[in-house]
């Protein structure tokens, strides 16, 4: 079935550092691709997404590219900042009859941003 | 914000009681969805909604029931709590499930123990 893999954390990082998430994905056809971040103690947000392949997804400073060649959507951002410490997911939602909307989640990399 | 409500957004309980939980949302959207979030797991999807009295199961049903009696509504009941049932439970809901126009948006949360 479909799934998706990113790399765990936590992530410890400088402020301004430069920050990537690594999330690669299985799945049949051509899913929709997702960021999602968690604030603590809140629910999940869309953070960017893309629905087709070379898509860019781009929100707050983060990137995001959809490479099908190498099943991969990973979250870019130049220059972090201490109020982007949260819980990151990569997800996906399939393109088959049944598994559209449904979305299926990585793990979560933590990341903290210290001052 | 979406408006999306969780009740109770915490609740401690005893093995082998039956337990309600509730999502309710003021933006009249057509699709709700319970997951839960657990440690090393991500969020997995436990059962969905497409529509007053309409429900399909998720990846992680067994042991969970739903019912949708009017749009706004969405409750998730566990007929008979165990321990592996404690977790942090997130509604959400979106508008559409095309991929062009897909977001879901999530509630705060509710943590259960079950003891």
């Amino acid at each position: 079935g479909d799934s998706v893999t990113q790399m765990e954390g936590p992530v410890t990082l400088s402020e301004e550092a430069f920050l990537t998430i690594n999330c690669t994905y299985t799945a049949t056809g051509y899913p929709s691709l997702f960021w999602y971040v968690q604030y603590p103690g809140e629910g999940l947000q869309l953070l960017l997404k893309a629905t087709k392949a070379d898509d860019k997804g781009s929100n707050k400073g983060f990137e995001a590219t959809y490479r099908k060649e190498t099943t991969s959507f990973h979250l870019e951002k130049g220059s972090v900042q201490v109020s982007d410490s949260a819980v990151y997911f990569c997800a996906l939602s399939g393109d088959y009859r049944g598994s559209q909307g449904n979305l299926i989640f990585g793990k979560g990399t933590k990341l903290s941003v210290k001052p | 914000d979406a408006g999306i409500t969780q009740s109770p957004r915490h609740k401690v309980t005893e093995t082998g009681t039956p337990v309600t939980l509730r999502c309710h949302q003021t933006e009249n959207h057509r699709y709700m969805y319970w997951y839960r979030q657990d440690p090393g797991h991500g969020l997995r999807l436990i059962h969905y909604s497409y529509g007053v009295k309409d429900t399909d199961k998720g990846e992680v049903s067994d042991g969970y029931s739903v019912s949708r009696s009017k749009t706004e509504d969405f409750l998730l009941t566990l007929e008979s709590a165990t321990s592996s049932q404690t977790s942090v439970y997130f509604c959400a809901i979106s508008e559409s499930r095309r991929a062009e126009s897909y977001e879901q948006y999530f509630g705060p949360g509710t943590r259960l123990t079950v003891t």
